[in-house]
């Protein structure tokens, strides 16, 4: 079965850049939806955004201007790279699967990594 | 952005009760929710899609319905293992998909 994997250092320095990956084992990037969401502690989820078909990608407007996402098909993984990091980065990472590419984008997300914590300190 | 409101935070109850709780959209998604539960230091998993789609190996007491603005996510016979956060997600618009901001189902 489809299993991901999120991978990433957990400390990051303020107004730093933060690079996580998703490996996705088990099945193809190219056949999916890929979106990273994040949770502060003891806080709810946020959609940060997504990638499909390796370079098509959508983000949220409130992060969209330190955001970038994309596949990465020859080591079938997913990368998210966040700009100009304050404390209020400071979550766990989640990759989520979302719908087949040919049916769209309106699917909810049926796999999730485990996570990753990132705190952002000096 | 499509806000989702979710009611109550906190649901207290115990081991064989019926729980209902609320998620509102603020503005209609048709019948593309989700709802997820999540277990402290684990990621939300997926119970319910499409508003009432049980997803597959999810237990049958768990039961979605509503659509438009107004959802609910009811379990009959709480188990112990259904003490934990319960999240919708819309997903009619997704630049951004948005969430609830969760209930939490605790053991009274």
């Amino acid at each position: 079965q489809v299993q991901l994997q999120e991978s990433g250092p957990g400390l990051v320095r303020p107004s730093e850049t933060l690079s996580l990956t998703c490996t996705v084992s088990g099945g193809s990037i190219t056949s999916h939806y890929w979106s990273w969401i994040r949770q502060p502690p003891g806080k709810g989820l946020e959609w940060i955004g997504s990638v499909y078909y390796t370079q098509n990608t959508d983000f949220n407007p409130s992060l969209k201007s330190r955001v970038s996402i994309s596949g990465h098909t020859s080591e079938n993984q997913i990368s998210l790279q966040m700009t100009s990091l304050t404390a209020a980065d400071t979550a766990v990472y989640y990759c989520a699967r979302g719908g087949e590419v040919l049916t769209g984008p309106h699917d909810a997300f049926d796999i999730w990594g485990q996570g990753t914590m990132v705190i952002v300190s000096s | 952005d499509i806000q989702m409101t979710q009611s109550p935070s906190t649901l207290s109850a115990s081991v064989g009760d019926s729980v209902t709780f609320t998620c509102r959209a603020s503005q209609s998604i048709s019948r593309w929710l989700a709802w997820y539960q999540q277990k402290p230091g684990k990621a939300p998993k997926i119970l319910i899609y499409k508003a009432s789609i049980l997803e597959s190996g999810v237990p049958s007491r768990f039961r979605g319905s509503g659509s438009g603005t107004e959802f609910t996510l009811s379990i009959t016979s709480l188990q112990p293992d259904d003490f934990a956060t319960y999240y919708c997600q819309q997903y009619k618009d997704f630049a951004p998909y948005t969430f609830g901001q969760g209930t939490k189902v605790e053991i009274k």
